[in-house]
C-alpha cells in the first residue's frame, strides 16, 4: 500500500475554509484515495473518496493533481463539530488493507 | 439501516484471561475487517473476512488472536491468554463487495479492551 504522509494537526476558526493535503508519492495506477474522520470514542467515517481531478459531495470536496502524488480535502465552513481526526488512505480495490497513518488532527475553534 | 456494530463496548480482564468481541457488519455486507490501535499508535489491519473466509489475516500479530464468522454474518475475535500489549480498540468494519471500485468501509464504534 502506498503511505501517506499529512500534518499532525491544524487548527482553525468556525466558518472557515479548511484545506487539508496528503502526500501519497508512491501511490500506484490502481490506488484510489479516500478520506475518513474520526471523532473521539467513535469508529472512523467515510468521507469522500476520488481518483483523480476534483470530487464533491455534500460534506467536502478532493482535489486530486494529475500526477496523483497528493491530494487536498477541503472542508468549507468549519464548525466546532467538525473538530476530529482526519485519515488519508491510499489503497487498491476492497482496500483490503487499509493504512491510516497518523492523521491530522483538526481542532476548529469558536 | 443499522451501522456496524460491536460488543462489548469496554472490556477490562487480567492478564492471562480470554476475551472475546463480537462484530456485527451491516446486514449484507460480505467483507468483514478487523483492525486495533494500541495506545499512542496508529489503527491497524488485523485480518479480512469475505462471508466465512479468511482472505486475508497477516496483520495478526500472534496465535492468541482468533477470528472466526460462522456462516458468514457476525465475527468473534478471541484473545486467549490476555496480555498487557493486547490493550486497546478493537475495530470491526464492513464492506458490501459490490463489484465495483467504490468500495467503502463502515466502522463500527470499537471494543475497548483493557488488559491489567
Amino acid at each position: 500500500l502506498a503511505k501517506t504522509t499529512q500534518p499532525i494537526s491544524m487548527d482553525s476558526y468556525e466558518g472557515q475554509e479548511v484545506n487539508i493535503t496528503c502526500s501519497h508519492n508512491n501511490i500506484a495506477t490502481n490506488d484510489y484515495i479516500t478520506w475518513y474522520q474520526q471523532f473521539p470514542s467513535q469508529g472512523p467515517r467515510f468521507i469522500i473518496q476520488g481518483y483523480k481531478t476534483k470530487v464533491t459531495n455534500e460534506v467536502a470536496s478532493l482535489f486530486i493533481p494529475a500526477d496523483r502524488k497528493s491530494s487536498t480535502l477541503s472542508l468549507p465552513r468549519v464548525s466546532l463539530s467538525d473538530t476530529a481526526v482526519y485519515y488519508c488512505l491510499v489503497g487498491v480495490y476492497n482496500f483490503n488493507k487499509f493504512y491510516f497513518g497518523s492523521g491530522t488532527k483538526l481542532n476548529v475553534k469558536p | 439501516e443499522a451501522g456496524v456494530t460491536q460488543f462489548p463496548s469496554h472490556s477490562v480482564i487480567e492478564k492471562g484471561q480470554t476475551v472475546t468481541l463480537r462484530c456485527d457488519p451491516i446486514s449484507g455486507h460480505d467483507n468483514l475487517y478487523w483492525y486495533r490501535r494500541v495506545m499512542g499508535k496508529e489503527i491497524k489491519f488485523l485480518l479480512h473476512f469475505v462471508k466465512e473466509s479468511k482472505q486475508d489475516e497477516s496483520g495478526m500479530p500472534n496465535n492468541r488472536f482468533l477470528a472466526e464468522r460462522t456462516g458468514g454474518t457476525y465475527s468473534t475475535l478471541k484473545v486467549q491468554p490476555a496480555e498487557l500489549e493486547d490493550s486497546g480498540v478493537y475495530f470491526c468494519a464492513s464492506s458490501q463487495n459490490s463489484g465495483t471500485v467504490q468500495e467503502t468501509q463502515y466502522f463500527g464504534p470499537g471494543t475497548r479492551l483493557l488488559v491489567l
